[in-house]
């Protein structure tokens, strides 16, 4: 599986937009980009997902260059609840395959 | 709809002694994942059930830890004799089989496991 590669940390403030940028140079054809979000005591939640260009959901927005090996997380308007860790995984984006989990990105919103 | 429901929250053992985590994952789901974090590191895969069976179990640490799913429904994790590094939290997961899915995985909120 593609190894991902994110910043430790970020900090930002209330009502700025957050943008977290993955690396996977390795990403093989077949597989998809899915960020995952994770408070603490949580089990992660599954934010967005994406194979090339651009997907849009009521979360986040997820930017995905042409060569694909990188990957931007975009977060419109953080408020503080959005103070957590965030995952970028590669795989197949099938049922049925395990995730890999990375270091992720730790998202301290402040006032 | 339930979620992916993991008992117990939080178990304090003392080195030697067994625990059991069980899982219920949610209603329909064929595949069942464990997953851990131990202090201060990565999450790390465990195993991967595909209804009762084992699809992957590459990722289970010796032969301490033992999980099952009879009847491909709720699983079981447990750990015997249990040591001081098997602490973390113990985190559950499940997903729904068949095509034109993102394979979103639905976790559970974690056992917490203390080893004394």
């Amino acid at each position: 599986l593609a190894k991902t590669t994110q910043p430790i940390s970020m900090d930002s403030y209330e009502g700025q937009e957050v943008n977290i940028t993955c690396s996977h140079n390795n990403i093989a054809t077949n597989d998809y980009i899915t960020w995952y979000q994770q408070f603490p005591s949580q089990g992660p939640r599954f934010i967005i997902q994406g194979y090339k260009t651009k997907v849009t959901n009521e979360v986040a927005s997820l930017f995905i260059p042409a060569d694909r090996k990188s990957s931007t997380l975009s977060l419109p308007r953080v408020s503080l609840s959005d103070t957590a860790v965030y995952y970028c995984l590669v795989g197949d984006g099938k049922a049925g395959t395990a995730l890999i989990f990375g270091k992720g990105t730790t998202l301290s919103v402040s006032s | 709809e339930a979620g992916v429901t993991q008992f117990p929250s939080h178990s304090v053992i003392e080195k030697g002694q067994t625990v059991t985590l069980r899982c219920d994952p949610i209603s329909g789901h064929d595949n069942l994942y464990w997953y851990r974090r131990v202090m201060g590191k990565e999450i790390k895969f465990l195993l991967h059930f595909v209804k009762e069976s084992k699809q992957d179990e590459s990722g289970m640490p010796n032969n301490r830890f033992l999980a099952e799913r009879t009847g491909g429904t709720y699983s079981t994790l447990k750990v015997q004799p249990a040591e001081l590094e098997d602490s973390g939290v113990y985190f559950c997961a499940s997903s729904q089989e068949g095509t034109g899915n993102t394979g979103e995985l639905f976790f559970g909120e974690g056992s917490r496991l203390t080893v004394l």
